[in-house]
């Protein structure tokens, strides 16, 4: 079982914003500033979208953006596309054992 | 370029033990935080340890005691030893470096399959 909860499922329209929710406790996303975000297609590896809270690698579409309040971060896709359907992980590093933890995901439908 | 690629997957029974490995090009893994995730099938991602750029390594509790990672500097590859496996250690292995970021994980490979039956 997840440290981290994240919603099952999230879905959209081709050009609409959704919103995924990330909530931990103050040892993970409350008490870091280390959260990231995983993108990842069915077969594939996943990919770095977003680390530390806000920021965004390079490469990655301005689309994405994330922020935190509290125990809870969030992670924002604008103007979303098709290539945006995947599942995606949050992921905190965590005071409690010195290392990181991931939520248990949320599968975007892009309908 | 920088990439990592694992290897030692495969069959194996029930108690059983198996030494994944994962050969690091373009970057040091003495230099950076490695960690191997794993992925049940259809399920999500599961951090299994880490092995910090000091030397300190963590474990998740699923494998504590059974489980060590470790790293040959000179190879400049990652190891996972995994010790009495069950099924439920049936999982893609990943091999993860943060390489650009301290406290993300931005460098996959492209996982090797445990199977345990």
């Amino acid at each position: 079982q997840s440290a981290l909860t994240q919603p099952g499922s999230v879905s959209g329209s081709p050009g609409q914003s959704i919103t995924i929710s990330c909530t931990g406790t103050s040892s993970d996303v409350g008490g870091h500033n280390y959260v990231s975000w995983y993108q990842q297609h069915p077969g594939k590896a996943p990919k770095l979208m977003i680390y530390d809270v806000t920021k965004r690698p390079s490469g990655v579409s301005n689309r994405f953006s994330a922020s935190k309040s509290g125990n809870t971060a969030s992670l924002t896709i604008s103007g979303l596309q098709a290539e945006d359907e995947a599942d995606y992980y949050c992921s905190s590093y965590t005071s409690t054992t010195i290392s990181y933890v991931f939520g248990p995901g949320t599968r975007l439908t892009v309908v | 370029e920088v990439q990592v690629v694992e290897t030692g997957g495969g069959l194996v029974q029930p108690g059983g033990s198996l030494r994944l490995s994962c050969v690091a090009s373009g970057f040091a893994v003495s230099d950076n935080f490695m960690s191997w995730v794993r992925q049940a099938p259809g399920k999500g991602l599961d951090w299994v340890s880490i092995i910090y750029n000091s030397g300190n390594t963590y474990y998740a509790d699923s494998v504590k005691g059974r489980s060590t990672i470790s790293r040959d500097n000179s190879k400049n590859t990652l190891y996972l030893q995994l010790n009495s496996l069950s099924v439920e250690d049936t999982a893609v292995y990943y091999c993860a470096g943060a390489v650009g970021f301290t406290n993300a994980f931005d460098i996959w490979g492209q996982g090797t399959v445990v199977t345990v039956s």
